[in-house]
């Protein structure tokens, strides 16, 4: 069972604004699990964008924001790109030395 | 730029063991935690292990706990994870990732491919 929640797809226009979230199953998201965002492409490794709930990652552009809102992080982009189109994988800190991996995210753009 | 190399993928049979390495340059090894993370075919990423810069603490996945060891060599820059009793569930590709506080991944290695298979 899948502890750290998040949206399996979503799908957005070039050019818009998309928010993807991560949640916990039971319980709220705040800032002492440490959220994490990373970008995949197939085939490749991950590429780290955001640490610290909204820290991005050197040589992040700017359109690509972490938050929380309500009781779950979020990653937000900012005029999507075709090569935003990616899968997204959140990351939590559970204490004790542990990390948990959300199912990820595919997002279209299109 | 950080340079993390993996080695020591291939394919072996349920029940075997394999051991993965990973090389590390381009920066001051020991003061780094280090971590294995894997990803198998057409699924999402999953944390295995961690390890901090002195040896001193290490971590596991439940999945993995009691069958998979992380081991580093600062002296050689390099970290380790030995895989003993493996499963076809084991079968992914296996990343060697720099570990930076707070709790994160800052740069990734390509990954080793490793099959559990009769």
């Amino acid at each position: 069972q899948t502890v750290v929640t998040q949206e399996p797809s979503f799908s957005v226009s070039p050019g818009g604004t998309v928010t993807l979230t991560c949640g916990l199953r039971s319980g709220s998201v705040s800032t002492s699990y440490y959220p994490s965002w990373y970008q995949q492409t197939p085939g490749q490794a991950p590429r780290t964008l955001i640490y610290s709930t909204n820290i991005r990652s050197s040589g992040v552009p700017d359109r690509f924001s972490g938050s929380i809102l309500g009781n779950k992080a979020a990653l937000t982009i900012t005029g999507a790109q075709a090569d935003d189109e990616s899968d997204y994988y959140c990351v939590m800190y559970m204490g004790s030395g542990i990390r948990v991996f959300g199912g990820g995210t595919k997002l279209t753009v299109l | 730029e950080v340079q993390l190399v993996e080695s020591g993928g291939g394919l072996v049979k349920p029940g075997g063991s394999l051991r993965l390495s990973c090389a590390a340059s381009r920066f001051t090894f020991s003061s780094y935690s280090m971590n294995w993370v894997r990803q198998a075919p057409g699924r999402g990423l999953e944390w295995v292990s961690s390890i901090s810069g002195t040896s001193g603490f290490v971590y596991y996945a439940d999945s993995v706990k009691g069958r998979f060891t992380i081991s580093r060599d600062n002296a050689n820059n390099s970290l380790s994870l030995q895989m003993n009793s493996l499963r076809a569930e084991d079968t992914a590709v296996y990343y060697c990732a720099r570990g930076e506080d707070p709790y994160f991944f800052d740069y990734w290695g390509q990954g080793t491919l490793v099959t559990v298979s009769s």
